[in-house]
């Protein structure tokens, strides 16, 4: 089955505590991507990937990291998490192709106290 | 960067009415515009999109329309049913010289749409 897989889904953390969502797409895609969704503020695009080894700052990069050492992998790093960070997370992929779908995670859920 | 608005921020209907979400760009670059629907609890999915050499674009019971001049651009639904109800998005993007990959995509800030029976 064609999907993207997030972990964790939901998860409480404190402030300045590391932590890594993980992305992984089965679809082959080229691009892919991560945002931020908060009530009034719609999505937000943290950093986008269109290929391997290549990645780009969205609208709301601070505080985010991002590497692609594999196609189908795209992890966000927050180094140390602060409570503006407390927000639902979505990565998506697409293939570029004619129709620019893009692939929506189910999303993580993300606490930071 | 590209600055996209969306109005209004609720919508409420009847079921059967029609229902018009509007959204404007900045960037007259621009040339990729999806909406995505998202349903509770859910993912957002895409429900159609647009590219600027197209003036309007239907499926079935939604369209888009788009201005380039005036830089703006909506989703029309018409015969509205309860299973409509969602936050509708809409989203500007500047897509590759093919017209089909692109980098930064920026979303309005949401609709959420309520079709009462």
């Amino acid at each position: 089955e064609a999907q993207v897989t997030q972990n964790p889904r939901y998860l409480i953390t404190v402030t300045g505590k590391k932590l890594t969502v993980t992305c992984s797409q089965n679809m082959n895609h080229e691009y892919m991507s991560w945002y931020r969704q908060d009530p009034g503020l719609g999505l937000r695009q943290i950093y986008y990937s269109m290929n391997v080894e290549v990645t780009d700052k969205g609208d709301v990069p601070e505080g985010y990291k991002v590497s692609r050492k594999e196609k189908r992998n795209f992890p966000l790093i927050l180094e140390s998490p602060s409570p503006n960070q407390t927000s639902l997370y979505f990565c998506a992929s697409s293939s570029g192709s004619d129709t620019g779908e893009l692939f929506f995670g189910e999303g993580s859920r993300l606490t930071v106290l | 960067g590209e600055n996209v608005e969306q109005h209004p921020s609720t919508l409420s209907v009847q079921e059967g009415d029609s229902a018009v979400i509007k959204c404007t760009y900045s960037d007259s670059a621009s040339n990729y515009f999806p909406w995505y629907k998202q349903e509770l609890g859910k993912r957002p999915q895409l429900i159609i999109d647009i590219r600027s050499n197209v003036g309007e674009k239907k499926d079935q019971r939604i369209a888009v329309t788009l201005n380039k001049t005036a830089k703006h651009f909506s989703l029309h639904i018409t015969e509205t049913q309860p299973e409509d109800s969602a936050v509708y998005f809409c989203a500007a993007s500047l897509a590759s010289a093919g017209g089909t990959s692109y980098g930064k995509l920026t979303f309005g800030q949401g609709t959420i749409l309520t079709v009462h029976p």
